[in-house]
């Protein structure tokens, strides 16, 4: 089976510039949820969908957007680019929204450097 | 305030030496408490849950309520055990949404 499948894997940005990201889950998941990866925050929640909904949303500002399609493939969006925007955007897919043994699949990551 | 601590940030142990990375939580209600661990030049992976209660690899971790902690040990390190660990936790029906802790870099020398 087919693991989480993020692209681009690795871009650069100028400031003001917009980007958009996909990540395919894994087959029959339901559940796609985001994260921004930076050597001084961490791993810091931004999103997630369930059912092409927006389910939970973390402390970032409405410039992060995304958004999941019917076949549960998502994108996440980021406008105006900031320098702090560099980082590693992880996408992450699970069967269903509940927590109790539901296990959450990393993708690899997308590398976003912003000049 | 939900917030996960790995007061750690390296942690160097000799190859068969037992290992322990700390992890303190804090939240309002019953989290589900995990440990990702992230190899080099691989992506982020499930090691264990606090619910299923098993050993992966060796390592096991207990949750103590009390002392809101969920601290990652093994008996014996192996070289292969070095990578980063996260501590990360889940709110009740919270689904995708982890905090996770700043990370602790294991090292295992040989």
């Amino acid at each position: 089976k087919a693991g989480v499948t993020q692209t681009p894997r690795y871009l650069i940005k100028t400031r003001g510039q917009q980007v958009t990201l996909s990540c395919s889950p894994i087959s029959g998941h339901r559940s796609v949820s985001w994260y921004q990866q930076t050597p001084g925050q961490g791993l810091q929640f931004l999103f997630e969908y369930f059912s092409e909904t927006q389910r939970n949303k973390g402390n970032f500002p409405g410039r992060f957007s995304g958004r999941q399609f019917s076949n549960s493939r998502s994108e996440m969006n980021v406008s105006t680019l900031e320098l702090g925007d560099s980082a590693l955007y992880l996408c992450a897919s699970s069967l269903t929204l509940t927590g109790a043994g539901n296990t959450i699949y990393f993708g690899e990551g997308s590398w976003l450097t912003v000049v | 305030a939900q917030r996960v601590t790995q007061p750690e940030k390296l942690l160097s142990v000799f190859k068969g030496a037992p290992v322990e990375l700390k992890c303190n939580y804090s939240y309002s209600g019953s989290p589900e408490l995990f440990w990702y661990v992230q190899y080099s030049r691989q992506r982020l992976q499930l090691l264990l849950r606090h619910i299923s209660r098993e050993s992966i690899k060796g390592f096991t971790a207990d949750l103590n309520k009390g002392e809101t902690s969920f601290h990652l040990k093994k008996p014996f390190a192996q070289e292969e055990d070095s990578a980063m660990y996260y501590c990360a936790l889940s709110g009740f029906n919270q689904g995708g949404k982890l905090i996770f802790g700043q990370g602790t870099e294991l090292s295992v020398k040989p």
